[in-house]
């Protein structure tokens, strides 16, 4: 099974970054997935890491260390739509997903 | 591009009734799959399937029964409905090939039941 630790909220500035750190304890990693989802939404996709290191797309970067089990999001130059809760995700060899209870991000003007 | 689909967006039931939640993808997707989300608690997979005619348990199956009867639909019912089962749902199907290839999402169904 998983067991996937991450901050219950963060607040911060528009135009500031933040950083959402991610633990985990995993029989069997397969990729580690972090997801947005805006209140009453859908998660959507953000971000895909399998191996150590830095993924950037764009203002959003994820970071992998397997061997500490950990993963944080960088959220840079935030806006008010960032405003939401992310969720990381791991994935095991069967693919399934286990996640989270998730990061509620709350962005101030 | 409809993507995945939910139906009933909202539904109350009582306690003892019993219900389908429709999820149909037009992705041509292999892999489907149901969770259930509650406050301060992460996404928990309820059931999923690899396959068209292969169903699987997840975390929490107790109180829920699937059916994959054609590639694009998943259905998920619960045969006595129970408070304990309010919760929002939400289905996602993924393609079987590629690694990276994540969960696609639907909107998800509100679920009250008293």
């Amino acid at each position: 099974g998983q067991n996937i630790d991450q901050p219950t909220e963060m607040t911060a500035t528009e135009g500031a970054i933040v950083q959402i750190n991610c633990t985990y304890q995993t029989s069997g990693f397969n990729g580690l997935f972090w997801y947005q989802q805006h209140a009453g939404e859908a998660p959507t996709f953000l971000s895909y890491n399998v191996l150590d290191g830095l993924e950037e797309k764009g203002r959003f970067s994820s970071f992998l260390s397997r061997s500490k089990g950990y993963s944080y999001l960088l959220l840079k130059e935030l806006q008010m739509k960032d405003s939401a809760s992310y969720l990381c995700a791991v994935r095991d060899r069967d693919y399934k997903l286990s996640f989270g209870a998730g990061t509620t991000v709350t962005v101030r003007a | 591009n409809a993507g995945v689909t939910q139906t009933p967006k909202f539904r109350v039931l009582k306690t003892g009734q019993s219900m389908t939640l429709l999820c149909a993808q037009d992705m041509n997707h292999e892999y489907m799959y149901w969770y259930r989300q509650d406050p301060g608690m992460g996404l928990r997979l309820i059931h999923y399937s690899v396959g068209e005619g292969t169903t699987a348990k997840g975390e929490v199956p107790d109180g829920y029964n699937v059916s994959r009867l054609k590639k694009q639909n998943f259905l998920l019912g619960l045969e006595s409905a129970a408070p304990s089962q309010t919760s929002v749902y939400f289905c996602a199907s993924r393609i079987a090939s590629g690694e990276s290839q994540p969960q696609h999402f639907g909107d998800g169904t509100r679920l009250s039941i008293l």
